[in-house]
């Protein structure tokens, strides 16, 4: 099974901050790499998919870089309604892993 | 707009079984592979098992294989998830979810499974 690594865990930070998370495979997994949101409550949502592009509605702020093993999610300027946890991916092959969550907290 | 809804959770004891289902409004559902993903009481997302659009092929975690069975039917727009021999450790809840760009690209709003004596 691909392993997925978030660093970090958690982080805090103020709005207009700009914010970055790492996601590592354990083995190569090409661009096959989508980005979740996920507020309390509520179900995930699908930020970024072959793990550079915007899935239709979500922000610009919002990007996504990598490929092979190495994958980031950057928000360029947080804003209030982005304070939440961040799930990294793999769809390269079964079973499907996520990484273990980035929450993303108010400073 | 995609529109998945989950229906089927509740309360069972250890050993009992549950069927969940999954109804998607769109006019898209044969096209595409859905999925079942889970999240445990303040954990993190777990893959359960995914179906291709036709239903001939299926996977699954390791931690239900032989004890799930996913499921579609195309002319309902319906996927299905049978649980039997339900363990403490299934108690979460569990999403719908369709593939599109990405996989899962949409996402239903969860139905909650407790198995508890």
């Amino acid at each position: 099974d691909i392993q997925m690594t978030q660093s970090p865990s958690s982080l805090s930070a103020s709005v207009g901050d700009r914010v970055t998370i790492t996601c590592r495979a354990s083995q190569g997994i090409s661009y096959f790499l989508a980005w979740f949101q996920q507020k309390p409550g509520k179900a995930p949502k699908s930020l970024i998919f072959a793990a550079s592009n915007l899935q239709s509605g979500v922000p610009s702020r919002f990007s996504g870089s990598g490929s092979g093993t190495d994958f980031t999610l950057t928000i360029s300027s947080l804003q209030p309604e982005d304070f939440a946890t961040y799930y990294c991916q793999q769809y390269n092959s079964y079973p499907r892993t996520f990484g273990q969550g980035t929450k993303v907290e108010i400073k | 707009e995609v529109q998945l809804l989950e229906s089927g959770g509740g309360l069972v004891q250890p050993g009992g079984s549950l069927r969940l289902s999954c109804t998607d409004s769109g006019f898209t559902f044969t096209n595409y592979a859905m999925s079942w993903v889970r999240q445990a009481p303040g954990k993190g997302l777990e893959w359960v098992s995914s179906i291709s659009a036709s239903g001939g092929t299926t996977d699954y975690a390791d931690s239900v294989k032989g004890r799930f069975t996913i499921s579609r039917d195309n002319s309902k727009n319906t996927l299905y998830l049978q649980m039997d021999s339900l363990r403490i450790e299934d108690t979460a809840i569990y999403y719908c979810a369709k593939s599109g760009y990405g996989d899962p690209a949409y996402w239903g709003q969860g139905t909650l499974v407790t198995v508890s004596s």
